[in-house]
């Protein structure tokens, strides 16, 4: 059981927009600043796309934005396209245990 | 661009010491903090430990009495040792460049990350 708890798949046509939660505790996402959100293509290593709840590095699409309310962060795509088919997953720091915690991740379907 | 790469065996035995390799280049190893993170076959992302340039880590504590992290700044690279293994471990494992400010403060968020390597603990 992941200590951050993530929807196991959320779906969207293209050009919709969709959001995907990550519902934590006071230890850890709702306490601290340091939400990350991670997206995987099958076979290839995770990219960062949020950091710090709302941050973009640099490359990844204004498309792509992060926030948090409580103990939950969600991060949210616009205008949906098929490359965004992909697990998400989330991570964020801990002060309960093991000082960074990930969601159980995310499968995103472009239908 | 700095990049990232993993080495090292691809098969292990039951009870014995997993050992890789992250080799950083394009830039320098000082500076940052560098993670490893694994992915067992179908699952999740399991954050393993991490250490500072300066040779501080920190460990996941589920995995804590079994793993090693060090560097080696004049090499560039950092590795991670993880004894004791079982079929449990088999994993794709990643090294990262975790977020740090220029005073040393950790961001957590991993903005760089290597290719991965596929480590299978089997007789």
């Amino acid at each position: 059981q992941s200590a951050l708890t993530q929807p196991a798949s959320v779906s969207g046509s293209p050009g919709q927009s969709i959001t995907i939660s990550c519902t934590g505790t006071s230890s850890d996402v709702g306490g601290y600043n340091y939400v990350s959100w991670y997206q995987q293509h099958p076979g290839k290593a995770p990219k960062l796309m949020i950091y710090e709840v709302s941050n973009r590095p640099s490359g990844v699409p204004d498309r792509f934005s992060g926030s948090k309310s409580g103990n939950t962060a969600s991060l949210t795509i616009s205008g949906l396209q098929a490359e965004d088919e992909a697990d998400y997953y989330c991570s964020s720091y801990t002060s309960s245990s093991t000082d960074v915690v990930f969601g159980g991740g995310t499968k995103l379907t472009v239908l | 661009q700095v990049q990232l790469q993993e080495s090292g065996p691809g098969l292990v035995k039951p009870s014995e010491t997993l050992s890789l390799t992250c080799t950083v280049s394009g830039g320098s190893i000082s500076s940052y903090y560098w993670s490893w993170i694994r992915q067992p076959p179908g699952k999740g992302l399991e954050w393993i430990g991490y250490i500072y340039y300066s040779g501080s880590t920190n460990y996941n504590p589920s995995l804590k009495s079994r793993v090693t992290i060090s560097v080696d700044t004049s090499k560039n690279q950092f590795s991670l040792k993880l004894s004791s293994v079982t079929a449990a471990d088999t994993a794709v494992y990643y090294c990262a460049r975790v977020i740090t400010t220029i005073f040393g403060v950790v961001k957590y968020g991993m903005d760089v990350w290597g290719q991965g390597t596929t480590v299978t603990v089997s007789s």
